[in-house]
């Protein structure tokens, strides 16, 4: 079965510490894209990142970073010096060789001043 | 820039009432896909269209209908509404090149309730 686990549903920090948060997905197709979505209290879903199956390389963009390890079937997100702007829910996604993405339970992330 | 548009954003209607949500993608986009957030829940995929044909379908009830029209907006029809519909809909546009995993913009979302 096609599925993408968030196992941490909350997680709580204090402002600059760092944070990561996992995904773990399961497919039988070898091309598919994972995504990384934001969800502010707002109700819109932010795009932050899409990544092919084919390209392990990790990525830097500010103070957000993902490891893609195919190996484990992770596509984990870390922020770097957390802000309070950070809170969020983030759902990790993917679709499986066709259209509709497939999220994530999501993990609803706090940060405290 | 442009970004998709929903309309209404807030919606209440009674039990067995219909609702129409409405959703202009983003210009040339040619893929249009709805999701429904229930909460506390991630976003399940409902249907989608590619250039007015339907394209997939998800967990959509029979109760929901949905078209794209030759303008590339697309409607979700739903009725006989039931407690359990109230949710935020999402609607999304991409342009479909090559088949998969193209970027999917999302609209702010129609926050429906049911009463």
């Amino acid at each position: 079965a096609q599925k993408v686990t968030q196992a941490q549903t909350e997680i709580s920090v204090v402002e600059k510490e760092d944070v990561t948060l996992d995904c773990v997905y399961e497919t039988r197709d070898t091309t598919y894209y994972l995504f990384w979505y934001k969800q502010p209290p707002s109700g819109e879903l932010v795009f932050l990142i899409r990544r092919n199956s084919f390209d392990e390389q990790n990525e830097i963009s500010g103070r957000y970073s993902w490891n893609f390890q195919k190996s484990t079937s992770s596509f984990n997100f870390t922020i770097t010096a957390s802000q309070v702007v950070d809170s969020a829910v983030y759902f990790c996604a993917t679709n499986f060789g066709n259209e509709k993405l497939t999220f994530g339970t999501g993990t609803r992330l706090t940060i405290i001043p | 820039a442009a970004g998709v548009i929903q309309s209404p954003r807030h919606l209440i209607k009674e039990k067995r009432e219909t609702a129409t949500l409405k959703c202009y993608p983003i210009p040339r986009h040619d893929t249009v896909y709805w999701y429904q957030q229930g909460p506390g829940q991630d976003p399940q995929f409902l249907i989608s269209f590619y250039e007015k044909m339907q394209s997939d379908k998800g967990s959509i009830p029979d109760r929901f209908s949905a078209q794209q029209f030759s303008d590339y907006h697309s409607e979700l029809n739903m009725s006989s509404l039931e407690l359990g519909d109230s949710a935020l809909y999402f609607c999304a546009s991409s342009l479909l090149v090559g088949g998969v995993g193209n970027e999917q913009f999302f609209g702010p979302g129609t926050r429906l309730t049911v009463l």
